[in-house]
C-alpha cells in the first residue's frame, strides 16, 4: 500500500522564526512530489513540485528538498509569518498514474506573534 | 480569472439519504478530480474525469458516482449517505498537460451526516 507520513503532526512556532516539516513516503513507482498549504476549511494550494531528477526547489519563503534514493521531502519555512499557519500536506504521485495522488496527513503549523 | 467553483458550500444530510455536489473547473481545465477529506486526514482519491470519461477511480464503494458534462462542469452522488461520508469533498481541476499534472482545488463542500 503506498503511504504518505509526515512528521510532526503539528508544531508552533514564533513569528520570525524558521521551521522545518518532514515528509517520508514509500509511493512506488515514484512520478513527483508536491507540498501543499491548506488553511482550514479551504482546499489545498500547490506549493511546489519536484520531479525524480530534482532535489531543491524554492517557492518565495518556502523551500523543498527530494532524496529519491531515500523517499525523504522535507518542506523549510524561513522567517514564518502569521500568515503562514496552516496545514502543509506532503503529496506523492506514482507512475503515469499522476492523477492519483497520494496525501499524507499534513503538519498544522501554528504561527504565534 | 475564477478559480474552481463548488456548490454548496455546506450540506446537512441524514442517514440513508442521496447528496449531490457540483463543481465547475477553471476555465480551459478539461479535467476534473473528486477527493473526500475526513477531518484530521489527507484528501483519498475518489474519482477523476477527463473529456466526460472516467479516467480512474479510487477505493471507494459504488454508493459513490461521478458524471462530467460537456461544459466539464462534474458533479459527485453519494447514495444511502452513513455517518462516516462525513468530510470536506474537494474538488480539482487540470489541464492534463504535460506530467506532472497541476492539479487547482476549489474550496469544497462540507457534507454533515446525521
Amino acid at each position: 500500500k503506498n503511504q504518505v507520513e509526515q512528521s510532526p503532526q503539528s508544531l508552533i512556532i514564533l513569528e520570525g522564526k524558521n521551521c522545518t516539516l518532514q515528509c517520508n513516503y514509500t509511493v512506488s513507482p515514484f512520478s513527483n512530489l508536491r507540498w501543499y498549504k491548506q488553511d482550514t476549511g479551504r482546499g489545498p494550494v500547490s506549493l511546489t513540485i519536484m520531479t525524480f531528477s530534482e532535489n531543491t526547489k524554492s517557492n518565495g519563503r518556502y523551500t523543498a528538498t527530494l532524496d529519491a534514493d531515500t523517499k525523504q521531502s522535507s518542506l523549510h519555512i524561513t522567517a514564518s509569518q502569521l500568515s503562514d499557519s496552516a496545514s502543509y500536506i506532503c503529496v506523492v504521485s506514482a507512475g503515469s498514474n499522476d492523477y492519483k495522488l497520494s496525501f499524507g496527513a499534513g503538519t498544522t503549523v501554528t504561527v504565534r506573534a | 480569472d475564477a478559480g474552481v467553483t463548488q456548490s454548496p458550500t455546506h450540506l446537512i444530510k441524514t442517514r440513508g439519504q442521496q447528496v449531490t455536489l457540483r463543481c465547475s473547473p477553471i476555465s480551459g481545465h478539461k479535467s476534473v478530480s473528486w477527493y473526500q477529506q475526513v477531518l484530521g486526514q489527507g484528501p483519498q482519491f475518489i474519482f477523476q474525469y477527463y473529456e466526460k470519461e472516467e479516467r480512474g477511480r479510487g477505493n471507494f464503494p459504488d454508493r459513490f458516482s461521478a458524471r462530467q458534462f460537456p461544459n466539464y462542469s462534474s458533479e459527485l452522488n453519494v447514495n444511502a449517505l452513513l455517518l462516516g461520508d462525513s468530510a470536506l469533498y474537494l474538488c480539482a481541476s487540470s489541464t492534463l498537460g504535460q506530467v506532472p499534472y497541476e492539479q487547482y482545488f476549489g474550496p469544497g463542500t462540507r457534507l454533515t451526516v446525521t
